[in-house]
């Protein structure tokens, strides 16, 4: 079965400085696709970013960038220049033809 | 374009009472799928849906729920005498195509069972 870890519960960053959000996954597939949701206190979930397994550059949208090991699955999220908005939940979420499993969340706490 | 509308956002139920919870995907999306996110976790697989099929159940109780995507109107996910335990937010999300591809969530409904 597919599992997801999300080692840190909490973390905080002062505004406009760097942080990372660890996550590793076991998976037995070869082909699949990793994604970062953000979930503000609004609730809604807001996509960060995607990464497909088979491409071996890390994804970038503006601040946020991954580090992905797939040797290692290890699929961690920086976010560069630390905004208050990006105050959330942030969920680590592997996925493969058939499903998606979410990591249990960091929450991210900004620090003005 | 109007995003993947859910209603009610707020739904107060009894135990034992029938709760009826509906999604509208974003305009052009026929793949639908249903979370539940319990306090403080992730969100957990319930369904997926296509127009007028299930494609995928494998997350959802065996008894109490059932979900439909009927061919004209909105996604339903009803659960039958609800119990305290159902108390949960509830997500949809729809996609152009499918699990590979990025899900667009709702608002989600937030189930409280008294």
């Amino acid at each position: 079965a597919q599992t997801v870890t999300q080692s840190q519960p909490e973390m905080s960053v002062q505004e406009a400085e760097t942080v990372t959000l660890s996550c590793t996954y076991d998976t037995s597939e070869s082909d699949y696709y990793l994604f970062w949701y953000k979930q503000p206190p609004s609730r809604q979930m807001i996509l960060v970013i995607r990464q497909e397994a088979y491409k071996q550059q890390n994804a970038t949208e503006n601040r946020f960038s991954v580090n992905f090991q797939k040797a290692a699955k290890s699929f961690s999220l920086k976010i560069s220049d630390s905004q208050l908005g990006d105050a959330a939940m942030y969920f680590c979420a592997p996925g493969r033809d058939d499903k998606i499993i979410f990591g249990k969340g960091t929450r991210l706490h900004i620090l003005p | 374009n109007a995003g993947v509308m859910q209603n009610p956002r707020h739904l107060v139920r009894r135990r034992g009472q029938e709760a009826r919870l509906r999604c509208s995907p974003m305009k052009g999306h026929s793949h639908v799928y249903w979370y539940r996110q319990l306090p403080e976790e992730g969100l957990k697989f319930m369904v997926y849906l296509q127009k007028e099929n299930i494609i995928d159940e494998s997350g959802m109780p065996k008894e109490r729920f059932s979900a439909e995507f009927p061919k004209e109107g909105p996604s339903i996910l009803r659960i039958q005498q609800v119990v305290r335990g159902d108390s949960a937010a509830y997500f949809c999300a729809s996609s152009q195509q499918g699990w590979g591809y990025e899900q667009y969530f709702g608002p989600g409904t937030r189930l409280t069972v008294t």
